[in-house]
């Protein structure tokens, strides 16, 4: 079955203590990113990759960062979490476009991240 | 920055009613148009896309409607049911090279029976 993965579901963490958010899908995607979704703002492109050792940052890049050093994962790694990053966390994949299929990109099922 | 720009925020709708959401857009050079479908607890999921070049596109009981010179477009869900409340997401994506889509803020439905 198709699927993007993340972890943890769910996380309460404190201001300042680092921590990672992992992505994982079994597509052979090449196309990965970081969305977080906030009431009324939709979802924003945090950072992407378009393959393994080459990221970009997205709209709302501060205060993460990103790694790819394998296709299928792509973690998201806070430093040192502020409240303000308290957030519905989205990992996503596709397939490059011009690489056939209908480029869909497909989402994990989120991660709940409270920064206290 | 906002430039993709959706309404309502939320729509009530009686089963069996036609839910429309709308959509308006500002970057020309955007190229394809997904409406994605999320239920409490999961992530988006793609409903239905359209290309420019075609002015609707049709997938059983969920419609696109696009308007080019506008740069407008639509969801029209007819028949509305019970399990088709959700928050609907319209997005856009150019060709830049990134892959990136452009969200809207979102339209929660909710069927009534």
């Amino acid at each position: 079955e198709a699927q993007v993965t993340q972890n943890p579901r769910y996380l309460i963490t404190v201001t300042g203590k680092k921590l990672t958010v992992t992505c994982s899908q079994n597509m052979n995607h090449e196309y990965m990113s970081w969305y977080r979704q906030d009431p009324g703002l939709g979802l924003r492109q945090i950072y992407y990759s378009m393959n393994v050792e080459v990221t970009d940052k997205g709209d709302v890049p501060e205060g993460y960062k990103v790694s790819r050093k394998e296709k299928r994962n792509f973690p998201l790694i806070l430093e040192s979490p502020s409240p303000n990053q308290t957030s519905l966390y989205f990992c996503a994949s596709s397939l490059r476009r011009g690489q056939g299929g209908r480029n869909t990109i497909y989402f994990g099922e989120g991660s709940w991240l409270t920064v206290v | 920055q906002q430039q993709v720009k959706q309404s309502p925020q939320s729509l009530i709708v009686q089963k069996g009613g036609i839910s429309i959401i709308n959509c308006a857009y500002e970057n020309t050079a955007f190229d394809y148009f997904p409406w994605y479908q999320q239920f409490p607890g999961k992530g988006p999921a793609l409903l239905i896309a359209i290309r420019p070049d075609v002015s609707e596109k049709k997938e059983g009981r969920f419609t696109i409607s696009f308007n080019k010179s506008a740069k407008q477009f639509s969801l029209h869900i007819m028949d509305s049911q019970p399990g088709d409340s959700a928050t609907y997401f319209c997005a856009a994506k150019g060709n830049f090279g990134n892959e990136k889509l452009t969200f809207g803020t979102g339209t929660r439905l909710t069927i009534i029976p």
